[in-house]
């Protein structure tokens, strides 16, 4: 079935340094991919999404390409920011009522 | 416009008993989908109820059960209450779907913390 990969963390940086957070999927057909994004107590923010191959999301500094060839969503950022520490979900959905999430990915940044 | 909510945001209960969380979906959504996320994992998707019908299901047993009314709110009834139930039970709304948008964007609540002793 269809699954997301994502890059173990956790992942600690210090202010202004650039982010890559990696994410792999697998699935049968052509997905649409999303990155949320978790601050602590909260649910989870839509931060980006994309719907084709070669479609580039972006929102807030961060961006992701979506790669068919290599079926990555890899998210990035040039210059993270203190407030930027939270834990990140890659997720793609094939349908119109499924969702699957990778494990998540929290980033610390440090002054 | 107001968002997603979520009651009550905590709750403890003990093994055996029944559970039921409730979801209020964003305006203009028909679709709500529920999920369960356990400390430190992704979250994992239970059902979805669109038009007052359950439109797909997770891996999780019967005794996870839903419903939708007519305003598109939602509830979520767990029985018989297993120690592993405890997570953050998340509830998301979607717009109805857009040709060339992205499939199934969703928008989460806060969660409801399930607490089983």
């Amino acid at each position: 079935g269809d699954s997301v990969t994502q890059m173990e963390g956790p992942v600690t940086l210090s202010e202004e340094a650039f982010l890559t957070i990696n994410c792999t999927y697998t699935a049968t057909g052509y997905p649409s991919l999303f990155w949320y994004v978790q601050y602590p107590g909260e649910g989870l923010q839509l931060l980006l999404k994309a719907t084709k191959a070669d479609d580039k999301g972006s929102n807030k500094g961060f961006e992701a390409t979506y790669r068919k060839e290599t079926t990555s969503f890899h998210l990035e950022k040039g210059s993270v920011q203190v407030s930027d520490s939270a834990v990140y979900f890659c997720a793609l959905s094939e349908t119109n009522n499924d969702m699957r999430f990778g494990a998540g990915t929290r980033l610390t940044v440090k002054p | 416009e107001t968002g997603v909510t979520q009651s009550p945001t905590h709750l403890i209960k003990t093994r055996g008993q029944q559970v039921t969380l409730r979801c209020s979906s964003q305006s203009g959504h028909n679709t709500v989908s529920w999920y369960q996320q356990a400390l430190g994992q992704g979250p994992q998707f239970i059902f979805q109820y669109y038009r007052e019908e359950e439109n797909g299901r997770g891996n999780f047993p019967p005794r996870f059960s839903g419903l939708q009314f007519p305003n598109y709110s939602s509830e979520l009834n767990v029985n018989a209450l297993e120690l592993d139930d405890s997570a953050l039970y998340l509830c998301a709304s979607s717009p109805p779907p857009v040709a060339g948008v992205a499939k199934n964007i969703q928008y989460f609540g806060a969660g409801t913390r399930l607490s089983v002793l």
